[in-house]
C-alpha cells in the first residue's frame, strides 16, 4: 500500500517553462488536494477535488491548473513558471467524513 | 471564514522539559474537526491526532497530550519529557464539517536540545 505518491521529488525550472507535478493515491480516497508550503506561511490550499471530474479552487490557485480524470490521479500543472512559485508542494488525499489527510512526501520546486 | 493561529513561531527547550504548543482557531461552524501534524526535518507530514467539535475530552498518547477547550477555541498540544526526536515543525489545522478543505496554522518550530 503506497499511500500518496508524488513525483518528482525535486525540480528546477526556468521562468516561463511549464510542467506537471504528478500525484497518485491507491486508497480509493474521494478527496484530493494540492498545497504549497512557504517559509512562515504554513500550508496553503491551491486546488482540490471531491471526485473524478470535479475540481475547485483553493486559496492560491493563480498560475496552476488541475484535472481529475480518475479517482487515483490528481496532477498539478504550472502553466508558465514564475519565481514566486518556488515552493514545496504537497499532494494529499482523504475520504469523505471526519478524517485527516494523508500527505505525499512533497515536491521541492525551484524556479530560476 | 476559518482561521488557525499558532502564535509561537519557534520554541527551544532542553531535553526532558515539558513543552506546550498553542493553537487557537476561529470558525462559525458547530461541526468541525481539529488536527495536529508533525513535520520532521525530513519534510514529510505526519498525522498525529484528530478531534471533533463534539468531543472535548482530553487525549493522551504516550508522551503526547492534547487539551481541547471550546470555551477558549483552543486545541493545545503538550509533549511531556521532550526528546531530541521531537524536534520538528508542528502544524495545527481545522476542517469544517462537510468540507474537504483543511486550513493550517503557520506552524511552530520546536527544537529540543540535548
Amino acid at each position: 500500500n503506497a499511500g500518496v505518491t508524488q513525483t518528482p521529488k525535486f525540480q528546477v525550472l526556468k521562468t516561463g517553462q511549464s510542467m506537471t507535478l504528478q500525484c497518485a493515491q491507491d486508497m480509493n480516497h474521494e478527496y484530493m488536494s494540492w498545497y504549497r508550503q512557504d517559509p512562515g506561511m504554513g500550508l496553503r490550499l491551491i486546488h482540490y477535488s471531491v471526485g473524478a471530474g470535479i475540481t475547485d479552487q483553493g486559496e492560491v490557485p493563480n498560475g496552476y491548473n488541475v484535472s481529475r480524470s480518475t479517482t487515483e490521479d490528481f496532477p498539478l500543472r504550472l502553466l508558465s513558471a514564475a519565481p514566486s512559485q518556488t515552493s514545496v508542494y504537497f499532494c494529499a488525499s482523504t475520504r469523505a467524513g471526519a478524517y485527516g489527510y494523508t500527505f505525499g512526501s512533497g515536491t521541492r520546486l525551484t524556479v530560476v | 471564514a476559518q482561521k488557525v493561529t499558532q502564535a509561537q513561531t519557534e520554541i527551544s527547550v532542553v531535553e526532558k522539559e515539558d513543552v506546550t504548543l498553542d493553537c487557537v482557531y476561529e470558525t462559525r461552524d458547530t461541526t468541525y474537526y481539529l488536527f495536529w501534524y508533525k513535520q520532521p526535518p525530513s519534510g514529510e507530514l505526519v498525522f498525529l491526532i484528530r478531534r471533533n467539535s463534539f468531543d472535548e475530552q482530553n487525549e493522551i498518547s504516550g508522551r503526547y497530550s492534547w487539551n481541547f477547550q471550546k470555551s477558549t477555541s483552543s486545541f493545545n498540544f503538550t509533549i511531556t519529557a521532550s526528546q531530541v526526536v521531537d524536534s520538528a515543525v508542528y502544524f495545527c489545522a481545522l476542517r469544517k464539517g462537510g468540507s474537504e478543505k483543511l486550513v493550517f496554522g503557520k506552524g511552530t518550530k520546536l527544537t529540543v536540545n540535548p
